[in-house]
């Protein structure tokens, strides 16, 4: 148990569906990121929140929305999704300046 | 752009033996370098780091190396045990430990220990 924990653990959504994944950490942590990780491919940063101030935007699609609505929930709502963003998406978050991330399980998405 | 890569996506080694893991980066600033290890249906959970201004770092079973003029590091693990199967990820950062910045990480390797 990291202190992390993300909902749902799966999800299959088709194309025209909407759906929300959700992160909540009980570290006190500041800082709460949303990764993307392909089959063999290394994990991909999409979304940085500081504070609950969005921080960094990794060039994501706008069919993915993030929400932070305090230091210690974060919302990725996903919106007529394609395949190809079929992922494992992880939630992390991180005290402050030190780097050790702490991830949550994740959400296997499947989009159909 | 991939500024950090890990070659082998996987290596299978005999219970007891030595697992070496190996990574390498290409941006010089990269200063302060990270492990973390996955199993399935689990998140990436930290293992080890070093800083640039060492060469190494132990702790228990796992050693990391660092060589800053080859820009490679390597994690070797010893006695490798049947629990250390897992992906094991190699990640990267600017500006030390303490200063906040993104970690870049490499695609991975599954290591698989054999009883």
């Amino acid at each position: 148990e990291t202190g992390v924990t993300q909902t749902p653990r799966h999800l299959v959504m088709g194309m025209t569906n909407k759906k929300s994944l959700k992160c909540e950490q009980h570290l006190g942590h500041n800082a709460m990121y949303w990764y993307k990780q392909s089959a063999k491919k290394p994990l991909e940063l999409m979304f940085v929140y500081n504070f609950k101030e969005q921080t960094e935007n990794n060039s994501v699609p706008s069919r993915f929305s993030p929400e932070c609505p305090n230091s210690s929930h974060l919302f990725l709502h996903l919106h007529t999704l394609q395949p190809e963003d079929s992922a494992l998406y992880l939630c992390a978050s991180r005290r402050g300046g030190n780097e050790k991330l702490f991830f949550g399980s994740g959400t296997q998405l499947s989009v159909l | 752009d991939q500024q950090v890569k890990q070659n082998s996506p996987s290596l299978s080694v005999q219970e007891g033996r030595i697992s070496i893991l190996n990574c390498d980066y290409t941006n010089s600033m990269f200063d302060y370098f990270l492990w973390y290890k996955k199993y399935p249906a689990e998140g990436p959970t930290f293992l080890i780091s070093i800083s640039s201004i060492k060469d190494k770092n132990e702790d228990g079973r796992f050693t990391v190396f660092l060589n800053k003029s080859a820009k490679h590091l390597s994690l070797h693990i010893v006695p490798s045990q049947p629990g250390d199967s897992a992906v094991y990820f190699c990640a990267a950062s600017v500006g030390g430990e303490t200063s906040g910045s993104r970690l870049t990480f490499g695609e991975g390797t599954q290591l698989t220990v054999n009883p």
